[in-house]
């Protein structure tokens, strides 16, 4: 099956930091996703990237899906202790017949000091 | 409203009962989903329902059972666990299975004893 590779695994940042995450595949998606995740809750989306090249922002995130399809990046700017915790990107692939399925990367732990 | 809810949040169950989880969304949306996710990994997807039939099983064990009885509840039947099957149960939904903006539920935190 298809493979992503998060990286990195974890980051420690001071408050006020930038932060850029990326994930990278030898398939080629037809959507990317990035989604964070707090303790005791569900993945919450918080960007989703369908066309190569795509450079999407909200608020204080950007992600881009790369040129080749293979590859997106998340960048957090101005780092503040509330985002803290696990990111993951996730890609989508036909499957065949009426099946997509996403894939999920390893995703990243986010800690943010003070 | 733009919520998936899941009960109950918390679950102990031992090997040998039966119960289920269960999944509600009002959002309108046609495809829904549910995953299992370990400590610190990503979720891992189980069923998926297309218009309330089931599209994708991804080989998960019969000891779990899904249905959907509308196409706002989606259930998750459990019997005779194993220890390892501990784990947090997502329940996420999206409008189709075509669009991927899947919206998750908080999860049911699962311990088999």
């Amino acid at each position: 099956g298809q493979q992503l590779n998060q990286s990195p695994q974890s980051m420690f940042i001071q408050e006020g930091e930038d932060v850029s995450m990326n994930c990278t595949s030898s398939s080629i998606f037809n959507t990317w996703l990035w989604y964070k995740q707090e303790p005791g809750e569900g993945p919450v989306l918080l960007i989703a990237l369908y066309k190569a090249g795509e450079l999407t922002s909200n608020g204080r995130l950007t992600a881009q899906f790369g040129i080749t399809r293979k590859d997106s990046f998340l960048n957090i700017s101005a780092s503040i202790p509330s985002d803290v915790g696990i990111y993951f990107c996730a890609g989508q692939l036909y499957s065949g017949g009426s099946n997509y399925k996403l894939t999920f990367g390893k995703g990243t732990l986010l800690t943010v000091n003070p | 409203d733009t919520e998936v809810t899941q009960t109950p949040k918390h679950l102990v169950m031992g090997m040998t009962n039966k119960k289920s989880l269960k999944c509600e969304q009002h959002m309108g949306h046609r495809a829904m989903y549910w995953y299992k996710q370990k400590a610190k990994k990503p979720p891992e997807l189980m069923f998926v329902y297309s218009y309330e039939k089931l599209s994708i099983n991804e080989s998960v064990p019969s000891r779990f059972s899904p249905e959907c009885p509308n196409s706002s509840l989606l259930n998750l039947h459990l019997h005779a666990l194993q220890p390892e099957d501990s784990a947090l149960y997502l329940c996420a939904s999206s409008l189709g299975q075509m669009n991927t903006e899947a919206f998750f539920g908080q999860g049911t935190r699962l311990t088999v004893v």
